[in-house]
């Protein structure tokens, strides 16, 4: 079962412009972790937030976590083409183990 | 250069054939997974291995089996029982030593049956 689903299923904007992705869950979680995916490539790792964090930083990267609500939301500011990919969230709701669920990813499109 | 090597990175399978996915870390990871995804589709769990010689069914181990017998190495067969087995493959591993932390990914292995 995908545990994560993520909003919207795909974003095109503007080179420059703030590019905002969504991500809800069902089970609590010890943390949430996003990831990029370029076309055809594998995920890398962008940021994680932990269940006790509300906000997190990295470069032009701006995480929340709202655990009461069940949501996360990832900012990616002055966005630029290179940033054209799939964003997904990842949760690691089940104890005891190091399994990390994906939801089905926001694809971005970012328009030169 | 430390990471995690698929290979290879396309594959044709024949029908009713096994086909084995190789999947290599060099960062002393103890944990190790294997995905798949479908277009436009989120990944799925096959296989994970916190420990070598130990493994555990994800939500679609179906139709697949693997193997722990070195630390390094996480080889994902995909066998005639695999009804839809053209996919994109993805193999990943982590520290494993304490809570979740980030997952280090290969490129990938695209199988298609033909």
């Amino acid at each position: 079962s995908q545990q994560g689903e993520e909003d919207p299923q795909a974003l095109s904007i503007q080179e420059g412009e703030n590019a905002t992705m969504n991500c809800s869950y069902k089970t609590s979680i010890n943390n949430l972790q996003w990831y990029r995916q370029n076309s055809g490539r594998g995920l890398v790792h962008l940021i994680l937030i932990r269940s006790n964090e509300r906000e997190k930083h990295s470069g032009r990267l701006r995480v929340t976590l709202d655990t009461s609500k069940k949501s996360s939301s990832l900012l990616i500011t002055a966005s630029r083409a290179a940033d054209t990919a799939s964003y997904f969230c990842a949760t690691d709701y089940r104890a005891g183990s190091y399994q990390l669920t994906f939801g089905k990813g926001t694809k971005l499109s970012v328009i030169p | 250069d430390g990471g995690i090597t698929q290979s290879p990175k396309y594959l044709f399978r024949k029908e009713g054939q096994n086909v084995t996915l190789s999947c290599e870390q060099n960062l002393n990871h103890d944990a190790m997974y294997w995905y798949r995804q479908d277009p436009g589709q989120g990944l799925r769990l096959i296989y994970y291995s916190q420990i070598v010689n130990d493994f555990q069914k994800g939500d679609i181990a179906e139709g697949y089996s693997v193997s722990r017998e070195k630390k390094e190495s996480f080889p994902l067969t995909v066998t005639s029982a695999q009804k839809n087995p053209t996919a994109f493959y993805l193999c990943a591993s982590s520290p494993g030593r304490s809570r979740t932390t980030e997952a280090f990914f290969g490129q990938g292995t695209r199988l298609t049956v033909v």
